[in-house]
């Protein structure tokens, strides 16, 4: 069993959807983070959590620690944010999940 | 943007050659990291390292070793590649408790 299980591995969306990426780690972490992937391109950091919920534009990142569960979401979803989203566990070291890719459709 | 390069960025060798890359950092960061991507297997730890000349494995260590001499340096060493080790790899950085910095990958073909 992987230690970071990320859930749906595909998801498509016509734009203005509200978007969920499900991410369930296995034991105790000091941080949760979630990333962002372009096509071809570099991986940038979305959000770093330890408890409770952060915000950055249409994007907001959720954590339970005592359900070991974390969620991203993306209100008014747009073409640009077709991507692959990866969530990730630090503790002594950075465990990533498999990504979800999205894709939003016009 | 955070100061973390690779190089090469792309790199074509063949069978049984060694290839070294190279991590550089200017953000003083204790961890660091080597990746690999690949399809259907998402980003998958090779090395780490936690401080100049302290390294441990990842799950995908074989064939693989790492060098840290210097805070900002990195290396990552296949000492006879080989065709499986054809992929995407990518170089990150972090502190405890801090977000992490990726590098811009480094795509290896061995032939």
């Amino acid at each position: 069993k992987n230690e970071v299980e990320q859930s749906p591995q595909n998801l498509t969306a016509q734009e203005g959807e509200f978007i969920t990426i499900n991410c369930s780690y296995s034991v105790g972490i000091s941080a949760l983070h979630w990333l962002q992937q372009h096509p071809g391109g570099g991986i940038v950091s979305l959000f770093m959590l330890s408890s409770g919920k952060k915000k950055h534009g249409r994007l907001i990142a959720t954590i339970n620690i005592q359900e070991k569960h974390s969620s991203l979401h993306i209100t008014a979803s747009h073409p640009r944010d077709s991507a692959v989203y990866i969530c990730a566990k630090s503790t002594d070291k950075l465990i990533f999940g498999t990504g979800t890719r999205l894709q939003v459709f016009p | 943007d955070a100061g973390i390069t690779q190089s090469p960025r792309h790199k074509v060798t063949e069978t049984g050659t060694p290839v070294t890359l190279r991590c550089h950092q200017t953000e003083n960061h204790r961890y660091m990291y080597w990746y690999r991507q690949d399809p259907g297997h998402g980003l998958r730890l090779i090395h780490y390292s936690y401080g100049v000349k302290d390294t441990d494995k990842g799950e995908v260590s074989d064939g693989y070793s790492v060098s840290r001499s210097k805070t900002e340096d990195f290396l990552l060493t296949l000492e006879s590649a080989t065709s499986s080790q054809t992929s995407v790899y990518f170089c990150a950085i972090s502190e405890r408790g801090e977000e992490a910095f990726f590098g811009q990958g480094t795509r290896l073909t061995v032939v």
